[in-house]
């Protein structure tokens, strides 16, 4: 079963720093993988995703994602924090190939930018 | 956001009583979910539709039903909700028949059985 990963409850880092927030994944086959960001009161606002292709994938608001197969990781990190980034982020997985476009998600990590 | 619209957006309701959650989307998209969200859990499915009366359980769809009688209309209903069932719910939708698109959110139901 698929299964994602998210081992920081919450992640600090001071403005300006670079933030890295963490996603590991398990699937039986090639994954499909995604990154969510939750305001407060709102629903989940797509960043960006990993389907095939460059290891690197950049996303909104600044953000970048590498996936590493070898490592089944998918870690969402931009170069230089904003308070305004301050939110719960979530990492999905698809499994390619299955029957049914089932996304599971992780338990999410609150992302903490102080100024 | 995308065209979907979740009402109601806050319900408080009474341990046994019957509540129905409704998703409308106006992307005329085929897949929609069902999701709660808890501290701890993150999102777990609950049900899921991948076309008019195509419907099935996800992971926690215990003490839920779901309908679709039309594209644009995903309800969720408790039959005879319980405190457990105190959560915030999201619909989502996707378009594509491809795996690779992204799925969106709707603002979210918050829900409180008392």
């Amino acid at each position: 079963a698929q299964s994602v990963a998210q081992p920081e409850d919450q992640v600090n880092v001071a403005e300006g720093n670079p933030l890295t927030v963490k996603c590991t994944y398990s699937v039986s086959g090639n994954p499909y993988l995604f990154w969510y960001v939750q305001y407060p009161n709102r629903g989940l606002q797509f960043l960006l995703k990993y389907i095939t292709g460059d290891n690197l994938v950049k996303g909104s608001y600044g953000f970048e994602a590498e996936f590493n197969k070898s490592q089944t990781s998918f870690h969402l990190k931009k170069p230089s924090a904003l308070v305004s980034d301050s939110a719960l982020y979530f990492c999905a997985v698809r499994e390619m190939n299955t029957g049914f476009q089932k996304l599971v998600f992780g338990t999410g990590t609150r992302l903490l930018v102080s100024p | 956001d995308a065209g979907i619209t979740q009402s109601p957006r806050h319900k408080v309701t009474e341990t046994g009583t019957p509540v129905t959650l409704r998703c409308h989307q106006t992307e005329n998209h085929r897949y929609m979910y069902w999701y709660r969200q808890d501290p701890g859990h993150g999102l777990r499915l609950i049900h899921y539709s991948y076309g008019v009366k195509d419907t099935d359980k996800g992971e926690v769809s215990d003490g839920y039903s779901v309908s679709r009688s039309k594209t644009e209309d995903f309800l969720l209903t408790l039959e005879s909700a319980t405190s457990s069932q105190t959560s915030v719910y999201f619909c989502a939708i996707r378009g594509q028949e491809t795996q690779n698109t992204e799925a969106f959110f709707g603002q979210g139901t918050r829900l409180t059985v008392v």
